[in-house]
């Protein structure tokens, strides 16, 4: 399997309410970065963290990342229907490859 | 914020035919740009990394002769899909990474998606 697995595939949540996205990666990094990307449109860096770091805030995000396990989460709070996309986590070698993982779809009903 | 033009978003064309994508970074310079391909609700998959004055490197499966790249400036990569067949019909995104800097982060074009006939 790839590095940069996330769950879940997929998930559905009413506006408003959080939203959790998990990703799992197998090697060692220098950071992890989360990428939003709407539907037929190019990706948007939301936030990164480096490897040093065990969790990071920007607006209504919230990433964590824990090394020992090879974990990172996004959390999205208060949930908007404008939210509504793809989130992709990407991982970053010391060697200067990135990697992303297979996504999670993000539907947020109104 | 750094902006990465691409260019077309959509072309359509006959089968046999070749496309060329275009990918500018506008308000930066971009020592290496990357191209990607995505299938319906599926992640990315990175066709080749694009140095800027020298050949491209090719990932593992990638025909180089069927997807030429080139990357002749600081700010302008481009892909051509040579011999297009309805196969090659797909949404292709581009990212370039920002010289002298050392995080990863990548910022991307809008892609362009590829109707072969």
């Amino acid at each position: 399997s790839q590095q940069g697995e996330e769950d879940p595939q997929a998930l559905s949540i009413q506006e408003g309410e959080n939203a959790t996205m998990n990703c799992s990666y197998k090697t060692s990094i220098n950071n992890l970065q989360w990428y939003r990307q709407n539907s037929g449109r190019g990706l948007v860096h939301l936030i990164l963290i480096r490897s040093n770091e065990r969790e990071k805030h920007s607006g209504r995000l919230r990433v964590t990342l824990d090394t020992s396990k090879k974990s990172s989460s996004l959390l999205i709070t208060a949930s908007r229907a404008a939210d509504t996309a793809s989130y992709f986590c990407a991982t970053y070698t010391n060697a200067g490859k990135s990697t992303f993982g297979d996504g999670t779809t993000l539907t947020v009903k109104p | 914020g750094a902006v990465v033009s691409q260019h077309p978003s959509r072309v359509i064309c006959k089968s046999g035919t070749s496309v060329k994508i275009e990918c500018r970074s506008l308000d930066f310079q971009a020592t290496t740009m990357f191209w990607y391909r995505q299938f319906p609700k599926q992640s990315l998959m990175l066709m080749a990394t694009s140095n800027e004055g020298s050949k491209a490197t090719y990932e593992q499966g990638v025909e180089k002769d069927k997807f030429l790249i080139n990357h002749a400036s600081l700010t302008l990569s481009t892909l051509t899909v040579t011999s297009a067949h309805p196969e090659d019909s797909s949404f292709y995104i581009c990212s370039a990474r920002r010289a002298n800097t050392n995080t990863g982060e990548l910022f991307f074009g809008e892609g362009s998606r590829l109707t072969v006939l």
